[in-house]
């Protein structure tokens, strides 16, 4: 899982409520990105960011919204506007130079209980 | 944006058998990756090729590319239990600077 963490690993959330996914990185990138998987998917991509305080919204960013205030910190709000929320959420930091590839964080599992 | 096409969507073989993983898409790539996961994890990177490149090789790992026929394949040799995970093909489109992952296949090696 490289220098990307996530947190907290398990997430429950009461219909109605927003609430905050945590991720830092320290490999010094420039760019990161939120994104869902669903079980047995493959990932879509919510929103990505490619340098401070700058951000696009991704294939499926209704719902969702993010900050970027820091270089190292990429957090995702999961707002009571997302009416379908449970998923497994990952977030990703590099692919902004060569060799191109990102590392991934660990992962938050959210349930809508 | 599309997701690409795995296939097959599940695998099992017996260790020390070779894998083969394919990937189809529609658009114009500048680059092609493959990741892994294991269950319940983040995807860890495994070997990324260029547009301009047919084939590249990692370890146990040998990836193809044809953008003539908008396919990639990653074959896996000599398979081990470890290898157990799923596997995503992932483009990087012209002119998009996101990654657009495909649907995976999932890898299940027999000891």
């Amino acid at each position: 899982d490289g220098g990307i963490t996530q947190s907290p690993k398990y997430l429950f959330r009461k219909e109605g409520q927003n609430v905050t996914l945590s991720c830092e990185q320290n490999l010094n990138h420039d760019a990161m990105y939120w994104y869902r998987q669903d079980p047995g998917q493959g990932l879509r991509l919510i929103y990505y960011s490619q340098i401070v305080n700058d951000f696009q919204k991704g294939d499926i960013a209704e719902g969702y919204s993010v900050s970027r205030e820091k270089k190292e910190s990429f957090p995702l709000t999961v707002t009571s506007a997302q009416k379908n929320p449970t998923a497994f959420y990952l977030c990703a930091a590099g692919g902004d130079s060569s060799p191109d590839e990102q590392f991934f964080g660990p992962g938050t599992r959210l349930t809508v209980l | 944006s599309q997701q690409g096409e795995e296939d097959p969507q599940a695998l099992s073989i017996q260790e020390g058998e070779n894998a083969t993983m394919n990937c189809s898409y529609k658009t114009s790539i500048n680059n092609l990756q493959w990741y892994r996961q294991n269950s319940g994890r983040g995807l860890v990177h495994l070997i990324l090729i260029r547009s301009n490149e047919r084939e590249k090789h990692s370890g146990r790992l040998r990836v193809t590319l044809d953008t003539s026929k908008k396919s990639s394949s990653l074959l896996i040799t000599a398979s081990r239990a470890a290898d157990t995970a799923s596997y995503f093909c992932a483009r990087k489109d012209t002119g998009r600077r996101a990654l657009t992952f495909g649907s995976g296949t999932r890898l299940q090696v027999q000891p």
